[in-house]
């Protein structure tokens, strides 16, 4: 059984640095794309990022680049989420989702994770 | 703003089908196959129901449809039953540049 489950979320200050990480099982981690998306309280999907299966790409929403960071451990089953000089319009829930293609990207997201929360304020 | 449009609402009583657009542009649905939808309530994680515009994901019902015309995809929701109201969110590979766009979100209510 595919599982995915984020960590790391929390309340952070404007400014400051936040790590997301999200574990997986039930699935060849090392052979699938993974990609973060957000949706921020009462709102829309919005997706953020994505690494390629063995980490060799990585492709960011305009929104966050330069700020966030994709990166994955495949030795570790997990995709971690680097979000730097985070802003109010930050504050989401952030969802891990596993990518459809095996070996390639297909850009459908097929198991998500339950989301944790960001929420940042001063 | 999104950038592929969705009608905020939709709604159908038990047994009918209701069709929700998702309306975008030749930077994604018109020139890429990659067309997904995804059904999510409230305070769950989005669910994986249709993709490659018209594929159903094993154990999804085959009352669940999608199709595409230009840059208008479409989701058919055919004999309608309660557990179907939820909010649905279309998406789309948009090139380069974007990568993957979303719908704002259509909120499906069974009558």
């Amino acid at each position: 059984q595919v599982q995915l489950v984020e960590s790391g979320g929390g309340m952070v200050q404007p400014g400051r640095s936040l790590r997301l990480s999200c574990e997986v099982a039930g699935f060849t981690f090392s052979s699938f794309g993974m990609h973060w998306v957000r949706q921020a309280p009462g709102k829309g999907l919005e997706w953020v990022a994505i690494i390629s299966y063995d980490g060799s790409k990585k492709y960011y929403a305009d929104s966050v680049k330069g700020r966030f960071t994709i990166s994955r451990d495949n030795s570790k089953n997990t995709v971690y989420l680097q979000m730097n000089t985070l802003r109010a319009e930050d504050t989401a829930v952030y969802y891990c989702a596993k990518d459809f293609g095996w070996n390639d990207v297909a850009w459908y997201l097929q198991h998500w994770g339950q989301g944790t929360l960001v929420t940042v304020s001063s | 703003q999104s950038a592929l449009t969705q009608p905020p609402s939709a709604s159908g009583s038990p047994g009918q089908s209701v069709t929700i657009s998702c309306t975008g542009t030749s930077s994604d649905i018109t020139n890429y196959k990659y067309v997904s939808w995804y059904q999510q309530y409230p305070g769950k994680a989005p669910k994986l129901m249709i993709y490659a515009v018209s594929k159903r994901p094993s154990g999804v019902p085959d009352r669940f449809s999608g199709s595409k015309s230009g840059n208008t995809a479409s989701l058919t929701v055919s004999g309608l039953q309660a557990e179907d109201g939820a909010d649905y969110y279309c998406s789309s590979y948009a090139g380069t540049n974007n990568f993957v766009v979303f719908g704002g979100g259509t909120t499906l209510t069974v009558l």
